[in-house]
């Protein structure tokens, strides 16, 4: 039971370039999310999902694409990567919506540059 | 806007000595809270986590109290050890949407031998 995979772990881009983030759960979870984490701001919610074939915004989805196709896998699409999108970026995932399903389990984060 | 929030950005203790970091919250609505703990390159990790329908539950060496009269969180850490070394997270959940976390900045605690 690996939990939330992201990968890669690392990644550069140059402005305009596109790239996935890869995230895998392996808990049955039917609810997976993306987060940003910037210096001083905390984690902020970029997409989400509650099932496969359904995704929403978060607080800052703009400049980002996803979709749910399966219920383990939620990538996340920069189509044309800015410097603003430097940061740390975490999936998280957690067995349903609803009270007794807050708990969110996270993956070990992609560090993205974006020159 | 309504936030959660943390005291101090940094806390710094003695190696042995109790821990204690705090949080603040403006949502009367909000109905429970649970804390994180994010080591240098890793994920948050889930440390404990409380409903507002209790003032204080224990995990091993941790302990949160939550004071719903002053929206008022802390998290408390026993005999802290150099392991204990990270940014911590509180994180409330409002209510409505699929949604309902919402993260504070962190504190960062660190360990003096």
């Amino acid at each position: 039971n690996a939990g939330v995979t992201q990968t890669p772990k690392f990644q550069v881009l140059k402005t305009g370039q596109s790239m996935t983030l890869q995230c895998a759960q392996d808990m049955n979870h039917e609810y997976m999310s993306w987060y940003r984490q910037d210096p001083g701001m905390g984690l902020r919610l970029i997409h989400y999902s509650v099932g496969a074939g359904i995704t929403d915004q978060g607080e800052v989805p703009n400049g980002y694409n996803v979709s749910r196709s399966t219920t383990e896998d939620f990538p996340l699409r920069l189509l044309s990567a800015a410097p603003s999108q430097t940061s740390v970026y975490f999936c998280a995932s957690k067995q349903s919506t609803g009270q007794g399903n807050e708990k969110l389990f996270f993956g070990s984060g992609t560090q993205l540059s974006v020159l | 806007g309504e936030s959660v929030g943390l005291h101090l950005p940094t806390l710094s203790v003695q190696e042995g000595d109790n821990s204690i970091i705090n949080c603040a919250y403006s949502n009367s609505a909000s109905d429970y809270f649970i804390w994180y703990k994010q080591e240098s390159g890793k994920g948050p990790q889930f440390i404990i986590d409380i409903r507002s329908n209790m003032d204080k539950r224990q995990g091993q060496r941790v302990t949160v109290l939550l004071n719903k009269t002053v929206k008022h969180l802390s998290l408390q850490i026993a005999a802290t050890q150099p392991g204990d070394s990270a940014v911590y997270f509180c994180a409330e959940n409002r209510g409505g949407g699929a949604d309902g976390l919402t993260f504070g900045k962190g504190t960062h605690l660190i360990i003096q031998p």
